[in-house]
Parts: structure tokens; sequence; C-alpha cells
């Protein structure tokens, strides 16, 4: 069985701050780990993924993870906030194996930018 | 490309009722996911289809059902609407098996359904 933990389902930052999503995961089997973000009304769109190799990886709009075996985590960061940033954010976690492709999603992070 | 496209936006319904949402795959992708998002909660997997049939299923009841068509689409029904089935449900694609190391699911702009 696999889960992922979103900590802090609201985090406010100011623009031009460092953001910081917090997620930690849970698998028997490797995991491949994904970040979405979901704006008001919209489906999700894919910010980042981790499948194998280098564990920082970066992804749309500025933003990185920094995958952690020993940790079990699984951040998401970006410098600097922008207005445009604000938005819920959702850590999912899924099999390596063909077949066993299903997304098991956290409870997601509303991220809001202070002017 | 139109991406993942969802029919209807909205739609209303009464408890007891059936429903069939819609789904057209990215061009290229064969494998359709259903994901359900109550208000405040992440996704929950309800299915995916490939290759016409159901390959893996979430913990959703048998009232939750669905197909694939030999062009990729998808529909998803649900029989005797109950209240708690208010939710926006989510499609996704993915490419098939050989890019399955690698492959990542796209999002529709989902279906808002509320039961009354």
């Amino acid at each position: 069985a696999q889960s992922v933990t979103q900590l802090g389902s609201h985090v406010s930052v100011s623009e031009g701050a460092l953001v910081l999503l917090r997620c930690n995961y849970s698998s028997s089997v490797p995991p491949y780990l994904f970040w979405y973000v979901q704006y008001p009304n919209q489906g999700l769109q894919l910010l980042l993924k981790y499948t194998t190799g280098a564990t920082l990886v970066k992804g749309i709009n500025g933003f990185e993870a920094e995958f952690k075996k020993s940790e079990t985590s699984f951040h998401l960061t970006k410098p600097s906030a922008h207005m445009s940033d604000a938005a819920e954010y959702f850590c999912a976690v899924r099999g390596p194996n063909f077949g066993n492709e299903k997304l098991t999603f956290g409870t997601g992070t509303r991220l809001t930018i202070i002017p | 490309d139109a991406g993942v496209t969802q029919s209807p936006t909205h739609l209303i319904k009464t408890r007891g009722q059936q429903v069939t949402l819609r789904c057209s795959p990215k061009s290229g992708h064969d494998t359709v996911s259903w994901y359900q998002q109550a208000l405040g909660q992440g996704p929950q997997f309800i299915f995916q289809y490939y290759e016409e049939e159901e390959r893996q299923r979430g913990n959703f009841p048998d009232r939750f059902s669905g197909h694939q068509f030999p062009n990729y689409s998808s529909e998803l029904n649900v029989n005797a609407l109950l209240l708690g089935d208010s939710a926006l449900y989510l499609c996704a694609s993915s490419p098939g098996p050989v890019l399955s190391s690698y492959n990542e699911q796209f999002f529709g702009p989902g279906t808002r359904l509320t039961v009354l």
C-alpha cells in the first residue's frame, strides 16, 4: 500500500519569499512521486515528477523538489513566490510497475500569497 | 492538441438517479483513469481502463462502472446516486505500456456533479 501525507493544509507566504510545501510518503516499493497544482474550478496540472535517477527534480514555473529516501520526503520548493502561485497543491505517489499506475493523492495544501 | 476533454462540465441530479460522464483522452494516449475529488479533499482513484478492459480499481462500490471505447474514449456511470456522490470527477489519460515507466497522467478539467 502507498500513501502520502501533506503537512499543513494551508500555507501563507509573502510575495518574493520562499515557498516550502511538505510531503512525506509511505511505500513498500520504489515510489514514483508527483506534485500537481490545481487552480480554482480547474483540473490538475503536473508540476514535476520523480521516477528514477537524479533526486533533485525541476519542474515548471520555477518549482523544484528533492526526493529524500532516508526521510521518505518529497518537499516542494520555490525560491521566490509570485502572486500567480496561489493555488491548491497535491502530492501523489504510485508504484513503478506497468498495471499499477493508480495515483494516491494527499489531502492537499492551499497556498496563499500575501502581497 | 485539445488535451483531455470531459463532458458535461456541470450536472445536477437527484438521489437515486443514474449519471454518465464522458472523457476523451489526449491524442496518442490509450489509458484512461477516473478520480473522484470531494470538496476540500484530494482526488480518489476510481478505476483505470486500458484496451477496453478495467485494469485497476479503487475502493468504490459496484454502483460505479465504466467503459472504454475502441477510440480510447471512456464513460463513467454511477447508479443509484447518493448525496455523498457529489464531487468533481476527474478523468486522466496516459500513454500505453511502452512508456509506462515514465508516463504521467494528464488531467481534464473535470465534471462537477451535484446530487440533491
